[in-house]
């Protein structure tokens, strides 16, 4: 089946302008996760859905930064007034608890550019 | 905050050798996964691991969750194993914050 996809893969953008990445998760898995990686760097976790409880924001590193996952599926991560240090890579994971517990399964990533 | 320090931090191996990757971790762990992100940047799954053995292919995995480390064995290593292997853990007590290690950059000699 389909894995997860995020959009765009890349995007370029001015400093102080805001910006929303995608992320379609695994049809049917009901947990979502969003990581940044930066150049040469493991993985920072950012925030964490699953089904309908309160997310995890735990990993937001300023209020500019902030998440939406709608219906239970699709998620957007926003990010306000974009500075150069939040170029990186932004990965979404999802995963499905109701089988292999906390297996996560991880999209292409999108690459953001703040110039 | 709980600690994952991955070793060695780097590994050239000639095709054909053998490698142990080692991921140990602080505190105790209710998950804990082991990934490869190729030279692309796409991470793939290899191993969820909390505890115990698993084997797939030219790949394993041991995870001692009372002794707090985790070991990713490579054997007769192809071209195609280079990337990063990365080791991520759930904290027992940290919600779902998933808490990945540095990695091990890996690059295999044809």
């Amino acid at each position: 089946g389909a894995g997860v996809s995020q959009s765009p893969s890349n995007k370029v953008t001015e400093k102080g302008k805001d910006v929303e990445l995608r992320c379609d998760p695994i049809s049917g898995h009901t947990a979502l996760y969003w990581y940044r990686q930066s150049l040469g760097q493991g993985l920072e976790f950012l925030i964490y859905f699953q089904g309908n409880s309160a997310p995890d924001k735990s990993g937001l590193p300023s209020d500019r930064f902030s998440a939406e996952r709608t219906g239970g599926s699709v998620s957007t991560l926003t990010i306000q007034r974009t500075q150069q240090e939040d170029s990186a890579v932004y990965l979404c994971a999802s995963s499905d608890s109701g089988s292999v517990p906390y297996e996560q399964y991880f999209g292409p990533g999108t690459r953001l550019t703040v110039t | 905050g709980i600690q994952v320090e991955q070793s060695p931090p780097d590994l050239i191996l000639q095709e054909g050798a053998n490698s142990t990757l080692r991921c140990n971790f602080s505190d105790s762990v209710n998950n804990l996964q082991w990934f490869h992100q190729n030279p692309w940047g796409q991470l793939i799954n290899l191993f969820y691991i909390p505890s115990g053995t698993k084997q797939n292919g030219r790949l394993s995995a041991t995870t001692v969750a009372t002794e707090r480390y985790s070991l990713l064995y490579i054997s007769s290593s192809q071209t195609t194993d280079s990337g990063v292997y990365f080791c991520a853990v759930e904290p027992y007590t940290g919600g779902f914050k998933t808490i990945f290690g540095a990695g091990t950059r890996l690059f295999v000699k044809a």
